[in-house]
């Protein structure tokens, strides 16, 4: 079992439909990211959260530490957040999740 | 800033050539990460450093593969002597602590 699991693996979706991804952990933690890597190979980092909830523009990430949990939602989403998305937990290195491949279809 | 930068951005080498991949993180920023993503392995963490000190390399492959960071400017990925199954894209990225780490642009390298 891997330390980090992403659901779905592939999502396809309408413009304007709110988008959520999950990702779970097994490790201990001191942060996880959230990162976008779009078709062009490029990497960006979204969110670094250690707790609670984040928001920045239509991107939500929330994580709960009891549970091992993390989602990151988009909100109205748009053609241009297609791209794969990216958990990875950090503690004294880093882990990462599989990515989800997400299509917004307009 | 510039951000991270990384050359060369593309490299092609033939199996057994030596490879050596180039960092320059973002100023100020203490720690370096150097990553391989493959389609079959996904983004994997190779070594990091904090302060110019390789603090975990138990990513690295094998001891074909060796890191450096001189000073707080620069580090280098080597490979020595490189295989086909080293071709993916390599990343470097940096960080301030434990705060958002800021990647490179990426290397794609392809051994023949």
């Amino acid at each position: 079992k891997n330390e980090v699991e992403q659901s779905p693996q592939n999502l396809t979706a309408q413009e304007g439909e709110f988008i959520t991804i999950n990702c779970s952990y097994s490790v201990g933690i001191s942060a996880l990211h959230w990162l976008q890597q779009h078709p062009g190979g490029g990497i960006v980092s979204l969110f670094m959260l250690s707790s609670g909830k984040k928001k920045h523009g239509r991107l939500i990430a929330t994580i709960n530490i009891q549970e091992k949990h993390s989602s990151l939602h988009i909100t109205a989403s748009h053609p241009r957040d297609s791209a794969v998305y990216i958990c990875a937990v950090r503690n004294n290195d880093m882990r990462f999740g599989a990515g989800t491949r997400l299509t917004v279809k307009p | 800033d510039a951000g991270v930068i990384q050359s060369p951005r593309h490299e092609v080498t033939e199996m057994g050539q030596e490879v050596t991949l180039r960092c320059k993180p973002i100023s100020g920023h203490d720690y370096l990460f150097w990553y391989r993503q493959t389609m079959m392995r996904g983004l994997e963490l190779l070594i990091y450093f904090n302060n110019n000190v390789p603090i975990d390399d138990s990513g690295m492959p094998e001891d074909r593969f060796s890191a450096k960071m001189p000073n707080a400017s620069f580090s280098t990925l080597k490979i020595q002597p490189s295989e086909p199954r080293d071709s993916a894209v390599y990343f470097c990225a940096s960080s301030f602590g434990t705060d958002t780490q800021y990647f490179g642009p990426g290397t794609r390298l392809t051994v023949l």
